[in-house]
């Protein structure tokens, strides 16, 4: 069936580095995508999104790049601080229901070590 | 602004109890709720929706159900709870069926 997966389970990085997590997706469908910050105890916190007809899109340190061609999505965070280390969820949303199911990832631990 | 609110933040139920968790929207209307359990160190799961008042639907075949009574209010509840029950349950809202869902702070039930 239809998963989101994650390359690496857990990254760690030094404080000022740029970090990429990446994620691999099987459902050719998907046309939406999310990446989720989670913190220890926390409900996800939504970072940024990307929709099937675009390649990339910017936010405020972090960057999304979506290739359709290998069903690969992956974040970046640029200047990596103490405060990013969390959980890191892709989910995807391959359409064709009313209520936008959503299907996420297993998660990769980010740690910032200063 | 739009805010979602869990309660109870935590919660130890034995085996065989009832279980009802609440979760409230504010600042918006008609919005699509979501039920979604996280086991340790796991993905999320999508348990049950809402697209309306009345209107839910499950995703997995479990001991629990769900509710929502008000167009903002979304509750999960169990008869008789089991010691698989044990998760980080989380709420979560989204306007429309094709955009992003937000979180609220989830409730961690722990089943003994």
């Amino acid at each position: 069936g239809e998963s989101v997966g994650l390359h690496l389970p857990t990254l760690s990085v030094q404080e000022g580095d740029n970090s990429i997590i990446n994620c691999a997706y099987s459902n050719s469908a998907s046309d939406y995508f999310i990446w989720y910050k989670q913190e220890s105890g926390k409900g996800p916190q939504f970072i940024i999104d990307i929709r099937s007809n675009m390649d990339k899109r910017q936010g405020q340190r972090v960057t999304v790049l979506l290739n359709k061609t290998v069903k690969h999505l992956s974040l970046q965070i640029a200047a990596t601080q103490p405060g990013d280390s969390a959980v890191y969820f892709c989910a995807e949303n391959a359409g064709g229901t009313s209520y936008g199911k959503l299907t996420f990832g297993q998660g990769t631990i980010l740690t910032v070590h200063p | 602004s739009q805010t979602i609110h869990q309660w109870p933040a935590t919660l130890v139920q034995p085996v065989g109890s009832p279980l009802s968790l609440e979760c409230t929207v504010e600042g918006t209307s008609n919005p699509n709720l979501y039920w979604y359990r996280q086991a340790a160190g796991r993905g999320l799961q999508l348990l049950f929706y809402s697209v309306g008042i009345g209107q839910i639907s499950s995703e997995v075949p479990q001991n629990l159900s769900a509710s929502r009574p008000q167009d903002r209010q979304f509750i999960l509840s169990s008869k008789k709870l089991l010691l698989s029950d044990s998760g980080f349950y989380l709420c979560a809202w989204s306007l429309s069926g094709t955009g992003e869902q937000y979180f609220g702070p989830g409730t961690r039930l722990t089943v003994t």
